[in-house]
């Protein structure tokens, strides 16, 4: 199984926050990773954060990043039905050759 | 378009055919990733490219799996002797050359769909 964890479905209404966990494992990673994909298509980079950070704000889409815990997560302020999608997290395992380790995914679907 | 490519975007095939995926990547980006992604699962690593030479394996790239890039450019993935167990999406992702990105990110293509019947 992998060694990025996250939970698999969230529901949220229009206009709601959504916002997903992910705990990964290699605490000298780099960058951590949030990647959408939209169905039949490819990953799509929705943001990152460097490991020296806390938080990230970047528009409606703001990571917090607890090193001690290693934990992870994304929140989507006011989620529209454009959002619904599956958001995968990725980490950068030390000596990877860049390569990232992908979570399960956790499917959103936002509902009007 | 100088986003990754490709091709075919869709293959279906008896057990036992061989198939080939293409890759093109961002033209100046010189290393190159094949994924393979399982339904309800997340992009697994099979294998990584630094311009033609081949740096890593995953365990999950069997023997019936090659994966080339001759001439530093483009890419492709061939599987002999399918199985059902073969059927996946299978991406292709790209980066720049060391130095000259800041954020590591993974530049990936629409995918290529394999069904084994």
């Amino acid at each position: 199984g992998e060694d990025v964890e996250q939970s698999l479905f969230l529901s949220v209404r229009e206009g709601d926050s959504s916002v997903i966990n992910c705990t990964y494992t290699d605490s000298s990673s780099t960058y951590l990773y949030w990647y959408k994909q939209e169905p039949g298509a490819g990953l799509q980079l929705l943001t990152y954060i460097f490991s020296n950070m806390d938080m990230k704000q970047d528009q409606r889409l703001t990571v917090l990043l607890n090193k001690k815990d290693k934990h992870l997560s994304l929140r989507i302020a006011d989620t529209q039905t454009g959002d619904s999608a599956i958001y995968f997290c990725a980490e950068t395992p030390t000596d990877s050759w860049g390569k990232l380790q992908f979570g399960a995914g956790t499917q959103v679907v936002v509902t009007p | 378009d100088t986003g990754v490519s490709q091709n075919p975007r869709h293959k279906i095939t008896k057990r036992g055919q061989n198939v080939t995926f293409r890759c093109d990547p961002i033209s100046e980006h010189n290393r190159l990733y094949w994924y393979r992604q399982t339904l309800g699962q997340g992009p697994e690593f099979l294998t990584y490219f630094q311009n033609e030479a081949q740096l890593e394996k995953s365990r999950l790239l069997s023997d019936r799996f090659s994966a080339e890039r001759p001439k530093g450019s483009f890419s492709t993935l061939e599987i002999q002797r399918t199985e059902q167990g073969d059927s996946a999406m299978y991406l292709c992702a790209s980066r720049p050359p060391p130095g000259t990105e800041n954020t590591g990110e993974l530049f990936f293509g629409e995918g290529s769909r394999l069904t084994v019947l």
